[in-house]
């Protein structure tokens, strides 16, 4: 059974500040995928992570996978008060080659970034 | 990527009842994928639509509660069936967008059963 861990669960940071989400997975996966979500909406797309050692960036937040180490990471850099919402990383069993698989959530990471 | 709408964002219905959520695709994809979002929780697959065959459920779903209809490659649909209060969660369907787009979300349901 894949099972994907998420930490921290709560995050409360000071604007300016830096900081870093880890995700651990525990069976082999093709691909791991960051989404945001704000209160009362949908999942947002971040970053899809594809290989070993992929790093993407957009803007503030930076995300990396090591698939040997089974470790995704989100890094915030000089984090605004924007930036404050429910962080998910998931992840899909091994592609099939025939079609996609669902995604297995961590539990997701609250963030609170204040003023 | 894929865009997809959902219906309908909200309801608030009697225990005992059902409910039937659709999703429309865009485009045209094979699969389709409905997961749970219960109060303050992550989001849990329930199973894999696939069109011209029996839906894939996942442990501790079973058809009877969350029958799945597939007519063809861009519609879907998700019954919750003889719902309780247990079963007031947000429901999304979603799709796989590729390399570049990862996974899609519909917008969701917000179910509440009184």
């Amino acid at each position: 059974e894949l099972k994907v861990e998420q930490n921290p669960l709560f995050l409360s940071m000071q604007e300016g500040k830096n900081y870093t989400i880890y995700c651990n997975y525990s069976t082999t996966s093709d691909r791991l995928y960051w989404y945001r979500q704000d209160p009362g909406k949908s999942l947002e797309s971040l970053f899809v992570l594809l290989s070993n050692g992929a790093v993407k960036q957009e803007g503030r937040l930076m995300a990396s996978l090591d698939t040997k180490a089974r470790l995704s990471t989100l890094h915030i850099t000089a984090a605004v008060h924007d930036l404050s919402a429910t962080y998910f990383c998931a992840v899909s069993r091994m592609y099939s080659g025939g079609g996609a698989d669902g995604l297995t959530f961590g539990k997701g990471t609250h963030l609170i970034i204040q003023p | 990527s894929a865009v997809i709408s959902q219906k309908p964002s909200r309801d608030i219905c009697q225990r005992g009842t059902s409910l039937t959520i659709q999703c429309q695709v865009d485009s045209q994809v094979t699969m389709m994928f409905w997961y749970r979002q219960q109060p303050g929780q992550s989001l849990t697959l329930i199973a894999t639509a696939n069109q011209g065959s029996e839906a894939t459920y996942e442990s501790g779903f079973v058809i009877d509660k969350f029958p799945i209809s597939r007519p063809n490659l861009t519609f879907s649909t998700l019954t919750v069936s003889n719902m309780s209060p247990e079963d007031s969660s947000i429901y999304l369907c979603s799709v796989e967008g590729g390399t570049v787009y990862g996974y899609t979300f519909g917008s969701g349901t917000r179910l509440t059963v009184v």
